[in-house]
């Protein structure tokens, strides 16, 4: 089993939907949680990191369920500038170990 | 320029070469890793360094080896290259941890396209 699962997607959305992608993850232990955001054949970049209380930045909530493992990504009113592959990500040591997940790519049409 | 930069950006070569990644920062981090990413497999961490005088391997480091020539560059290099070797490789740079952080947030190179033929 995967240490962090993602759907691959792609998800197809027109301009302005509201689209969620979920995540889980294996280690009980980990103790950050993040989104990254990955355009095609460019480099990861921090989208927003996720607490247990849950946080918002603008069009972007992320929320996390310690209990199930589980995290979610929610993205309201998509803009076709969202379109890229979406990362979850924990950390799950004490050197700043990242484990990735294969991402859920996001396409975003007129 | 970018905070960190990363030659070459793509390279094409052949079974049993040699080859070298080089990675470069600006940012003053003092940590540096090297990652792989594959389709369908996510980022792997193939090495990471403290310091200079600090490297360790991460979960894929068989044929792989490093060099932390200073604070600010950090090598990659495939011994003898081969085709499943093939992949994105991204250098990544943060800053160390504190008392209270268990956590800094990583800053990737733009990453550099390896073909193994």
């Amino acid at each position: 089993r995967k240490e962090v699962e993602q759907d691959p997607g792609p998800f197809n959305v027109p301009e302005g939907a509201t689209v969620a992608f979920n995540c889980t993850y294996s280690n009980s232990a980990s103790q950050s949680f993040f989104w990254y955001r990955q355009d095609c054949r460019k480099e990861p970049k921090l989208l927003m990191s996720v607490y247990s209380s849950g946080n918002e930045d603008g069009r972007f909530t992320a929320q996390l369920n310690r209990a199930s493992q589980y995290i979610s990504l929610l993205i309201r009113d998509s803009k076709l500038s969202d379109s890229a592959t979406y990362l979850c990500v924990v950390n799950g040591g004490g050197y700043n170990k990242l484990i990735f997940g294969a991402g859920t790519r996001l396409a975003v049409h007129p | 320029d970018a905070d960190v930069t990363q030659t070459p950006r793509n390279r094409i070569t052949k079974t049993g070469k040699r080859i070298m990644l080089e990675c470069s920062q600006t940012k003053g981090h003092d940590r540096m890793y090297w990652y792989r990413q594959d389709p369908g497999l996510g980022l792997r961490l193939i090495y990471y360094s403290f310091d200079v005088k600090d490297i360790n391997k991460g979960e894929i480091s068989d044929g792989y080896s490093v060099s932390r020539q200073a604070q600010a560059k950090f090598s990659l290099s495939l011994e003898s290259a081969i085709p499943n070797q093939t992949a994105l490789y991204f250098c990544a740079t943060s800053d160390a941890l504190s008392e209270v952080t268990s956590y800094n947030e990583q800053f990737f190179g733009p990453g550099t396209r390896l073909t193994v033929l």
